[in-house]
């Protein structure tokens, strides 16, 4: 699975839109970029995930560049309760056994 | 809630001792896995189960480390012989039979392992 990088942390606004960036410039055709986040003391929630399209839930939107070698995860209106690492994940062959690598990901802060 | 339960939430244990750690996945899901998170790493896999047998395993589960899910429902982590290095946060995650290309994990809250 292709390497993605993100930076270790950000801050936004309560109620801004976070844009986070991920960096995964050897993605191959047939990977997927899936998002997860930690809230402190829980377990990795999943969010949002794409091949080529941008996508949109109701947690967040993702956007992918057209020759995917980045993203973005933008959750729209932020709040406190957003407080979160989140991480960037390129999957090959979803559906399968593979498991999940996770790299450090991004502390978001949500400021009031 | 994702509906995924571990016990206990927080373990002390003594070096040299053994611990033992359980989940349960949500119901229907066939596929378990567990990883380990130590502060300020993203979690690492473990070990994968697809109902029970065990399918793959990480070359971070050195032979203290056993798991087990022995009716394909719950499973269970043991620690043999604790070091101070096995101090970490244990993580279980389910996911449902394959039915779609999706890597939707849906994890618990973890157990949090001090080794004393």
């Amino acid at each position: 699975d292709a390497k993605t990088t993100q930076p270790t942390s950000m801050d936004c606004a309560e109620g801004r839109a976070a844009n986070l960036p991920c960096n995964h410039s050897t993605i191959s055709g047939n990977e997927y970029v899936y998002w997860y986040r930690q809230i402190h003391s829980q377990g990795p929630q999943y969010i949002i995930h794409g091949l080529k399209n941008n996508e949109t839930n109701e947690m967040a939107s993702l956007i992918i560049t057209e020759d995917r070698k980045s993203s973005t995860l933008i959750l729209p209106h932020a709040t406190l309760r957003d407080t979160a690492v989140y991480y960037c994940i390129a999957v090959r062959e979803p559906g399968s056994a593979r498991q999940l690598t996770f790299g450090s990901g991004t502390q978001l802060t949500v400021l009031p | 809630d994702t509906g995924v339960s571990q016990d206990p939430r927080h373990k002390i244990t003594k070096r040299g001792q053994n611990v033992t750690f359980r989940c349960d996945p949500i119901s229907e899901h066939n596929r378990l896995y567990w990883y380990r998170q130590t502060l300020g790493q993203g979690p690492e896999f473990l070990t994968y189960f697809q109902n029970e047998a065990q399918l793959e395993k990480s070359r971070l589960l050195s032979d203290r480390f056993s798991a087990e899910r022995p009716k394909g429902s719950f499973s269970t982590l043991e620690i043999q012989r604790t070091e101070q290095g096995d101090s970490a946060m244990y993580l279980c995650a389910s996911r449902p039979p394959f039915r779609q290309l999706n890597e939707k994990l849906f994890f618990g809250s973890g157990t949090q392992l001090s080794v004393l």
